[in-house]
C-alpha cells in the first residue's frame, strides 16, 4: 500500500488569490501521478497525468509541478475564482493507484 | 456527462436484499475499475478488470461480487451487505492503467439500512 498524503486537508481563499497545495508520496514503486478535481454531486475530473521528474504542466490557471525523488508534487491555482471550489485529489502509483484525501478548496467571492 | 454511466445514482437496501451496479463506458477503454468511497476516507480501489479480466482484488469482502461480461460494462453484485458498507461506490475507465487519467462516472451513493 503506498501512502497518498495530501495538504492542507481544507482550504478558504478570496476570489483573485493565488493558492497552492502538496501532494506527498513515497518515491519507490512510483510510476505515475495524477492530480482530479472533484465538484459536489460531479465526477472527479482528470487534470494532469505526470511520470517525469521534474515534469511540469499547466491548463489555462492552473498547473502542477513533479518531484519523484522527494516524493512530492504541487498543484498551483493562479487567480482563484469561485468555479474552482472543489476537492482537489492526488493518486499516486504504478500497477496500482493510491489516492489521497484530498485538499477541499473553497473560493469566496 | 463523463463518457463513464452509472446506475442507479442512489440505492437504499435492506442486510438481506441482494441488488447489482451498473457501470458502462463506450469510451473505448481497455481498463475498469471500482472504487468506495467512505466519508473522511480516500479513495479505495476494490476490483480492476483489464480487457475483461479481473486483474486486482483488493481483499474485498465476498458480498461484494464484480462481473465484466464484455470491455464496455462492469457490474457490481451486492448480497447481505452490512451498514457499514454504505458508500459513495465510483467506476472509472481508463485507456491504459499508468499513463493515462481515469474518467470517473458520478457514482452510486449506498445507504445500507
Amino acid at each position: 500500500i503506498l501512502n497518498v498524503e495530501q495538504s492542507p486537508q481544507s482550504l478558504h481563499v478570496q476570489e483573485g488569490d493565488s493558492t497552492n497545495f502538496t501532494c506527498s508520496f513515497p518515491s519507490s514503486n512510483f510510476y505515475a501521478l495524477h492530480w482530479y478535481r472533484w465538484e459536489t454531486a460531479k465526477s472527479p475530473e482528470a487534470l494532469f497525468v505526470m511520470t517525469l521528474n521534474g515534469d511540469e504542466k499547466k491548463k489555462g490557471r492552473i498547473s502542477a509541478t513533479l518531484n519523484t525523488k522527494e516524493g512530492y508534487s504541487y498543484l498551483y491555482i493562479k487567480g482563484s475564482q469561485p468555479e474552482d471550489s472543489a476537492t482537489y485529489l492526488c493518486a499516486a502509483g504504478g500497477n496500482q493507484f493510491y489516492f489521497g484525501t484530498g485538499t477541499s478548496l473553497t473560493v469566496i467571492p | 456527462e463523463t463518457g463513464v454511466t452509472q446506475t442507479p445514482r442512489h440505492l437504499v437496501m435492506g442486510m438481506t436484499n441482494k441488488k447489482s451496479l451498473k457501470c458502462e463506458q463506450h469510451l473505448g477503454h481497455n481498463a475498469m475499475y471500482w472504487y468506495k468511497q467512505s466519508a473522511k476516507k480516500p479513495l479505495e480501489l476494490m476490483f480492476v478488470y483489464n480487457f475483461k479480466e479481473q486483474t486486482e482484488n483488493n481483499s474485498v469482502p465476498s458480498r461484494f461480487s464484480p462481473e465484466c461480461p464484455n470491455s464496455s460494462h462492469l457490474f457490481l453484485h451486492l448480497h447481505t451487505l452490512q451498514p457499514e458498507d454504505s458508500a459513495l461506490y465510483l467506476c472509472a475507465s481508463s485507456q491504459d492503467r499508468e499513463d493515462y487519467g481515469y474518467t470517473f462516472g458520478s457514482g452510486t451513493r449506498l445507504t445500507v439500512v
